[in-house]
């Protein structure tokens, strides 16, 4: 059984702070990570996928990823009460038809 | 491209009855997985498929069934519906690669009485 732990939150951060969200995985052959955003009743979207070790840069959002120590964060730079969402990381299984873990989320809340 | 659909948007059942949930893909994706969420939950998978007349069981696929006879389409069939299936269900779908991200539909949320 593999596991996707995330701090469930709730975080609250100012309007303009940065937001950090933390992941850890259990499973060491899983090879590509993803942060989802999820609003209140609605899908999860897609806000980063990441595969190397390092960090990823997009915009305002950067995840970071360390294989070694199992573990994929997702920053917030400038956080806006747009972000006030949940954050769902997932990780892969290449071997069975590509399935994702979810964690449970992490949920958002940007302070204006 | 309209993505990922599902019908419907919205369905109260009971206890005992039966009904299918639809999922449609128009962007020729071999891969498919049928979710449900719970309140505070993550996701967790049920079945999902490979390609057409493939599928395969996921985490928690009691009380479900599943089929795979077009590329497009993948319909989940709930029997005998009870209440701990009260959830929201969303259908997936993916290239092939393990780098693809999946691509959500819209969701159903499902109330069993």
């Amino acid at each position: 059984q593999k596991e996707v732990e995330q701090n469930s939150g709730p975080l609250s951060v100012p309007e303009g702070a940065i937001a950090s969200l933390n992941c850890t995985y259990s499973d060491r052959v899983s090879q590509s990570f993803f942060w989802y955003r999820q609003y209140s009743g609605k899908s999860p979207e897609l806000i980063m996928s990441i595969y190397s070790n390092g960090d990823k840069e997009d915009g305002r959002f950067t995840a970071q990823l360390n294989k070694a120590s199992q573990y994929v964060s997702l920053l917030i730079r400038d956080s806006q009460p747009s972000d006030s969402a949940t954050y769902l990381c997932a990780v892969n299984d290449p071997g069975t038809g590509n399935q994702f873990y979810f964690g449970t989320g992490t949920s958002l809340t940007v302070i204006p | 491209n309209a993505g990922v659909t599902q019908t419907p948007k919205f369905r109260i059942l009971k206890i005992g009855q039966s009904m299918t949930l639809q999922c449609t893909q128009d962007m020729n994706h071999n891969y498919m997985y049928w979710y449900r969420q719970d309140p505070g939950m993550g996701l967790k998978l049920i079945y999902y498929s490979v390609g057409a007349g493939i599928t395969d069981k996921g985490e928690v696929p009691n009380g479900y069934n599943v089929s795979r006879s077009t590329t497009e389409d993948f319909p989940l069939r709930l029997e005998l519906a009870a209440p701990s299936q009260t959830s929201v269900y969303f259908c997936a779908s993916s290239y092939s690669t393990s780098q693809e991200t999946q691509y959500f539909g819209p969701g159903t949320r499902l109330l069993v009485l």
